[in-house]
């Protein structure tokens, strides 16, 4: 089945821009989608369609997907944003849903 | 706006069936695609499966001989039942609706709060 891999933490100070990968095999044709997930919280969408933000989403929240690999970037890093962050895709060989490892976001 | 609600018992005992309810409210069962997730204490999501109501459903292997899903139209609630339970079965229990676009399932929104669900020996 389709395997995404995420790194298990991204550490980035406030003010600046993380970058959290996922990767998968040729991933670029696929739809990827993001979550956020807050301690103690439910999933929240944030990111659909590689690069479509859910309204009320901010504009910092942005994403890309090519090759072999896709990228949520969070500019303008806040405290708030410390979270686990999840990426995933619909497997249409398998007809299964598939989440990445999860990413924690460290804000220092 | 929908929103999903998870209930069950919070502690179930090793070898048993564990059965949990998700009710969703500001939307209709029919004509949507449902979805259950568990989550192992600091572990990531996983996938435990798929039903469209009144038709297909789709599991993750690893749990595909242990779970069943139904609905009740009525009630508009779904239920998820995972039979001989171990402490591997202990999780935050997701539901969430998945949404199809340009002819397939692409992503999950919303998402249910989540309920924690512990298998005791």
């Amino acid at each position: 089945s389709y395997v995404l891999t995420q790194p298990p933490s991204v550490s980035v100070a406030p003010g600046k821009t993380a970058k959290i990968t996922c990767g998968g095999d040729n991933i670029g044709s696929e739809s990827v989608h993001w979550y956020q997930q807050k301690p103690g919280q439910a999933p929240v969408l944030i990111i659909y369609f590689d690069t479509d933000r859910p309204a009320g989403i901010p504009e910092r929240f942005s994403g890309s997907n090519s090759g072999n690999t896709a990228t949520l970037t969070i500019s303008r890093v806040e405290a708030g944003d410390e979270a686990d962050y999840h990426c995933q895709v619909w497997d249409s060989g398998s007809e299964h849903v598939v989440f990445g490892g999860g990413t924690k976001l460290t804000v220092l | 706006q929908v929103q999903l609600q998870e209930s069950g018992p919070g502690l179930v005992r090793s070898s048993e069936t564990l059965s949990l309810t998700c009710t969703i409210s500001g939307g209709s069962i029919n004509n949507n695609y449902w979805t259950w997730i568990r989550q192992s204490p600091g572990k990531g999501l996983e996938w435990i499966g798929t039903m469209y109501y009144g038709g297909s459903t789709s599991f993750s292997p690893s749990l595909k001989s242990r779970v069943t899903f139904s609905a009740d139209s009525p009630k508009n609630e779904l239920s998820l039942k995972l039979t001989s339970v171990t402490a591997a079965d202990t999780a935050v229990y997701y539901c969430a609706r998945l949404r199809w676009y340009s002819g397939r399932p692409n992503w999950l929104d919303p998402w249910g709060q989540g309920t924690l669900v512990t298998v005791s020996s």
